[in-house]
């Protein structure tokens, strides 16, 4: 049940853009996404509940696709400090516990 | 304003042993949540609190058992350590019905010998 990421890995240059796709196989009452960088304990981004919704947080954005059970996250004209592993959590409607996906490492460089 | 707060930061123990681990919430948060992170993978959710009482469980054996008080703050308790208990252990904290994800303490690193 775990959601599954998509891509594992991405390297980008400075002022380029990215996607990071999770999705699931079962119904989703919210969508979390979380940046971890080394060493370092999981930092949220943002939440996207069922609905549809798309949100935004400087040049991170994310939506969510209830109907596909799929959520992404873009990424636009990424800086340094963007790197790291990006988790997306997943919770279902009448549960508690968020399932994370595997993660997809994200490496920007100069 | 507090973030969560865990100690210890590290911890070495043998097989056979017994660990307490231990979490402050975030300010104005009331849930918490235990996760184990292997290294190179996703948090794996062990169980949530909510009100003194364990209110959901993730795949973990009966050996992983955890405690709330009344503050809000929270233990995990492993018994009869396993080597493949080596992991990160993530404590989070949240405010259901506020819109908002959790909060994620620093982590104990613990390393079974």
């Amino acid at each position: 049940q775990q959601p599954v990421q998509s891509p594992q890995a991405v390297i980008l240059r400075e002022g380029e853009d990215a996607v990071i796709n999770c999705s699931s196989s079962k119904a989703l009452y919210s969508v979390h996404w979380y940046r971890q960088k080394h060493g370092e304990a999981p930092v949220f981004l943002m939440i996207l509940l069922k609905g549809g919704e798309q949100k935004g947080h400087e040049k991170i954005s994310a939506s969510f696709n209830e109907k596909k059970q799929q959520s992404s996250l873009y990424l636009t004209a990424s800086q340094l400090s963007y790197s790291g592993t990006y988790f997306c959590g997943t919770e279902r409607t009448g549960g508690f516990k968020t399932i994370f996906g595997a993660g997809t490492r994200l490496f920007v460089k100069a | 304003d507090a973030g969560v707060t865990q100690s210890p930061t590290h911890l070495i123990k043998t097989r056979g042993q017994q660990v307490t681990l231990r979490c402050s919430p975030k300010s104005g948060h009331d849930t918490v949540s235990w996760y184990q992170q292997a290294l190179g993978q996703g948090p794996q959710f062990i169980f949530q609190y909510y009100e003194e009482e364990e209110r959901q469980r993730g795949n973990f054996p009966d050996r992983f058992s955890g405690h709330q008080f009344p503050n809000y703050s929270s233990e995990l308790n492993v018994n009869a350590l396993l080597l493949g208990d080596s992991a990160l252990y993530l404590c989070a904290s949240s405010r259901p019905g506020t819109g908002g994800g959790e909060y994620f303490g620093p982590g104990t690193r613990l390393l079974v010998l």
